[in-house]
């Protein structure tokens, strides 16, 4: 079993929906957090970051964090043509751990938003 | 200045050639990455430095030898590479402590992507 599970989609919405991205993770010692974007042949971009439990908004962006479930999401309102992309889940644990540093990965999920 | 910088953007390679990519942050973090990317699957890690020591290797073979010459400044120096190590090379830097440092994460480079020929 893998440390982060994503589903990889791919997914493909009408212009102006709602998104919603998830993953799910084994490790407890994960405690921080991220939301990447990656376009094709660049490099990966942060677009949220947390590290507790609960909702972070920023613009159209919303990340929510459940630590109980090991269960994170990321919801793209009004999504526009530009938001398609690959979106990575990413974590990391807690210092003093032995992985602390290492960012672990989901596999990525592709989003298309179509006109 | 909020950037990574990568160079090469593009680098083609012999198998018997030996080059190094350059990653250069000027955002005061102390700790710096290199990770791999294959096409369609998420970054693997590499190498962490932190505070110019290297502090994770990720059982990476010995022709990729990471160099950290100083706070700004990570290496990743190439020798004798197989085709199958082509791939997007990435660079990253964070804080050396992500607790409550409010907006952070890791900042990545647009990376260098390496065919070995």
């Amino acid at each position: 079993q893998k440390e982060v599970e994503q589903d990889p989609g791919p997914l493909s919405v009408p212009e102006g929906a709602i998104v919603s991205l998830n993953c799910t993770y084994s490790n407890s010692a994960f405690q921080y957090f991220m939301w990447y974007r990656q376009y094709s042949r660049k490099g990966p971009e942060l677009l949220m970051y947390t590290y507790s439990s609960g909702n972070k908004e920023d613009g159209r962006f919303t990340a929510q964090v459940d630590k109980s479930s090991k269960y994170i999401s990321l919801f793209i309102r009004d999504s526009q043509p530009s938001d398609s992309a690959t979106y990575l889940c990413a974590m990391s644990a807690n210092a003093g751990g032995t992985s602390y540093g290492k960012l672990t990965f989901g596999q990525g999920t592709i989003l298309t938003v179509h006109p | 200045d909020t950037e990574v910088t990568q160079t090469p953007k593009h680098l083609v390679m012999g198998m018997t050639n030996k080059k190094s990519l350059k990653c250069e942050q000027h955002m005061g973090h102390r700790a710096m990455y290199w990770y791999k990317q294959k096409a369609k699957k998420p970054p693997e890690l590499m190498f962490v430095y932190s505070y110019e020591k290297l502090s994770i290797n990720e059982s990476v073979p010995s022709r990729f030898s990471p160099e950290c010459p100083n706070s700004s400044l990570l290496n990743l120096h190439l020798h004798a590479l197989q085709p199958e190590d082509s791939a997007l090379y990435l660079c990253a830097s964070s804080q050396e402590n992500l607790l409550g440092q409010g907006e952070r994460g890791y900042t990545f480079g647009s990376g260098t992507r390496l065919t070995v020929v």
